[in-house]
């Protein structure tokens, strides 16, 4: 079964910086990949998802992440956030022919004006 | 696109009731919902697979006779918590599978918090 890890639990930054967070999965075979965010009180969205094709995806709200394919990782990133991005974020993975999702334990990014 | 809505958002129950807690597509078909929990700074952990017409797939140490699922519809699936004492609160969240254009998502409702009192 697949599992993803998250590292950096709680994230603290001031608004215009720049946000990496890490999500690494243990599979040996093709998968399909999300990022998920959830606002204070809201529920869970899609930011973006990764199935095929150019490794570096673009999604909502400026996020992109990068599939690296090699390291088993696909970190999200955003250049400069906001204090609207305070949130927190879901790395999910998928076996391809397996619509289970394996959820990482999430990072709560909080983002100081 | 891609709305799933879920009733009721919050409930409080006395210990040994059983509550019922709906999940529904509202501009797609599902043929797949999913059922999870979320505990207090956890991530979400899958409870069961729910599939329409055909009998739930529980993950492993999910008790299928306490938790009752019923996907009647390609837009709606039941979970019911029977005879619910008060480890049984929590934050209960549905997905719908959403299969467009060969790409395979799930959507998630906003949730329902569960109290046993």
């Amino acid at each position: 079964a697949q599992s993803v890890s998250q590292h950096n639990h709680h994230v603290i930054l001031s608004e215009a910086a720049s946000l990496e967070l890490g999500c690494n999965y243990s599979y040996g075979g093709t998968v399909n990949l999300f990022w998920y965010v959830q606002y204070p009180g809201q529920h869970l969205q899609l930011l973006l998802k990764y199935f095929s094709g150019d490794p570096l995806v673009k999604g909502i709200k400026g996020f992109e992440a990068e599939f690296i394919k090699s390291k088993f990782s696909f970190n999200l990133r955003k250049p400069s956030v906001q204090w609207s991005d305070t949130a927190e974020y879901f790395c999910a993975v998928t076996a391809r022919g397996n619509n289970r999702l394996a959820f990482g334990k999430g990072n709560q990014v909080v983002v100081i004006p | 696109g891609a709305v799933v809505s879920q009733h009721p958002s919050r409930v409080i129950c006395k210990s040994g009731t059983s509550v019922k807690i709906e999940c529904r597509s509202l501009d797609f078909q599902a043929t797949t919902m999913f059922w999870y929990r979320q505990f207090p700074k956890k991530s979400l952990m899958l409870m069961a697979t729910s599939n329409e017409g055909s009998k739930a797939t529980y993950e492993q140490g999910v008790e299928k006779d306490k938790f009752l699922i019923n996907h009647a519809s390609l837009t709606l699936s039941t979970l019911t918590v029977t005879s619910a004492h008060p480890e049984d609160s929590s934050f209960y969240i549905c997905s719908a599978r959403n299969v467009v254009r060969s790409t395979d998502t799930q959507y998630f409702g906003p949730g329902t918090r569960l109290t046993v009192l």
